[in-house]
């Protein structure tokens, strides 16, 4: 079983829905992170959260230490947010490690 | 903000060549650089972190002999696959180590394609 697992594993929407990804992790975990993969690859860090709740833009992410729990959420969705969103997490016994999830490709049609 | 540069970002080669990737921070100094391995439809893995001046750390199932980090400098890393074979076909990406509490950069990555 992987240490981080996302879901779901692919997305569709149309423009305008709500989207919601979400990730689970079973290690002790100094912090998360949201990523956005495009297409021809590169990664951009949306998010780094170690507790509660961030905003930027139409992207919102929480986190539930506790319940070991991450979302984040799409909101007003729009084709150019078509991307592979990846969670990764660092954790407590090596905080500058990085492990990923598998990944969600999500797909937001006109 | 910063920027993490790679290059090339994409090369073919025949099995038996070695290729050389090279990533540099372009913005910051990057005493760590992490490079990662990313096969299709596969998460990132991490191969191996290199330390500015030191020898480089290889996870478990890497080849230190193969893979050959490089970090001379505080603003380039280079990573050396040598001879080359098809099963090292793979997307390569560098990422320096967190400058600060929000932010983690990666690099734009680099497609190798093994004959």
């Amino acid at each position: 079983k992987n240490e981080v697992e996302q879901s779901p594993q692919n997305l569709t929407a149309q423009e305008g829905e709500f989207i919601t990804i979400n990730c689970s992790y079973s290690v002790g975990i100094s912090a998360l992170h949201w990523l956005q993969q495009h297409p021809g690859g590169g990664i951009v860090s949306l998010f780094m959260l170690s507790s509660g709740k961030k905003k930027h833009g139409r992207l919102i992410a929480t986190i539930n230490i506790q319940e070991k729990h991450s979302s984040l959420h799409i909101t007003a969705s729009h084709p150019r947010d078509s991307a592979v969103y990846i969670c990764a997490v660092s954790p407590s016994y090596n905080t500058d490690k990085l492990i990923f999830g598998t990944g969600t490709r999500l797909q937001v049609f006109p | 903000g910063a920027v993490v540069s790679q290059h090339p970002s994409r090369v073919i080669c025949k099995s038996g060549t070695s290729v050389k990737i090279e990533c540099r921070s372009l913005d910051f100094q990057a005493t760590t650089m992490f490079w990662y391995r990313q096969f299709p439809k596969q998460s990132l893995m991490l191969m191996a972190t290199s330390n500015e001046g030191s020898k480089a750390t290889y996870e478990q199932g890497v080849e230190k002999d193969k893979f050959l980090i490089n970090h001379a400098s505080l603003t380039l890393s280079t990573l050396t696959v040598t001879s080359a074979h098809p099963e090292d076909s793979s997307f390569y990406i560098c990422s320096p180590g967190r400058d600060g509490p929000d932010t983690q950069y990666f690099g734009p990555g680099t497609r190798l394609t093994v004959l």
